[in-house]
């Protein structure tokens, strides 16, 4: 079964910090992977995305980094702030079809300042 | 504002009661995708347009569910008989060009059944 775990499920950090979240995937056969912004109340907005010869990817303070071979991968955030509060959500494409997205059911990170 | 936009932003509805939601997709976009999303969940496929042919549906799109693009432009999504189980945040993506490119995200409509 397709599936796409992400932790932690919810994370506190001080204003300036940095964090990583975590995302592992089962989805065969994979396309591409993308992390997600969604702000409460709004739709996602696309931060990255990877494809399976890609291991890294920087947008600003986000840098994200997939390993194809573990099914693993992770978003780097640098020097916080307050606005990046949101929930991150680890999407990974599998090949054929209509492109079906399988989401993963994000980590809510909170900034406190 | 050239984004993808939903309308209503928020619904509140009686159990049993119908409702329609509209999606307007980034114009030119050929493809045009519906989501559910429940409170602490990541979105959940419904459906899929290409044009103006429905090319997939979930098994979450229970009979009481009908979506639609007529012209291949907007699209609307019909929830019959609502039940509280259908409470959720519903979301319509769209994109152009090859399987496997960006979907762009509108702000979703949030439904409340009571």
């Amino acid at each position: 079964k397709n599936q796409v775990e992400q932790s932690p499920q919810s994370l506190i950090i001080l204003e300036g910090k940095n964090c990583t979240l975590q995302c592992n995937y089962t989805v065969s056969p994979f396309s591409n992977l993308r992390w997600y912004k969604q702000d409460t109340g709004r739709g996602p907005v696309s931060l990255t995305i990877m494809t399976f010869s890609e291991n890294t990817k920087s947008n600003g303070r986000y840098t994200a980094t997939l390993d194809a071979d573990t099914k693993q991968s992770s978003l780097h955030i640098t020097a916080s702030q307050l606005s990046d509060s949101a929930s991150y959500i680890c999407v990974v494409s599998a090949t054929g079809g209509y492109n079906k997205l399988i989401f993963g059911a994000g980590t809510r990170l909170a900034v406190h300042p | 504002d050239t984004g993808v936009s939903q309308n209503p932003r928020h619904k509140i509805t009686k159990r049993g009661q119908n409702v329609t939601f509209r999606c307007d997709p980034i114009s030119e976009h050929n493809r045009l995708y519906w989501y559910r999303q429940t409170l602490g969940q990541g979105p959940e496929f419904l459906t899929y347009f290409q044009n103006e042919a429905q090319l997939e549906k979930s098994r979450l799109l229970s009979d009481r569910f009908s979506a639609e693009r007529p012209k291949g432009s907007f699209s609307t999504l019909e929830i019959q008989r609502t039940e509280q189980g259908d409470s959720a945040m519903y979301l319509c993506a769209s994109t152009l060009g090859p399987i496997g490119n960006e979907q762009f995200f509108g702000p979703g409509t949030r439904l409340t059944v009571l």
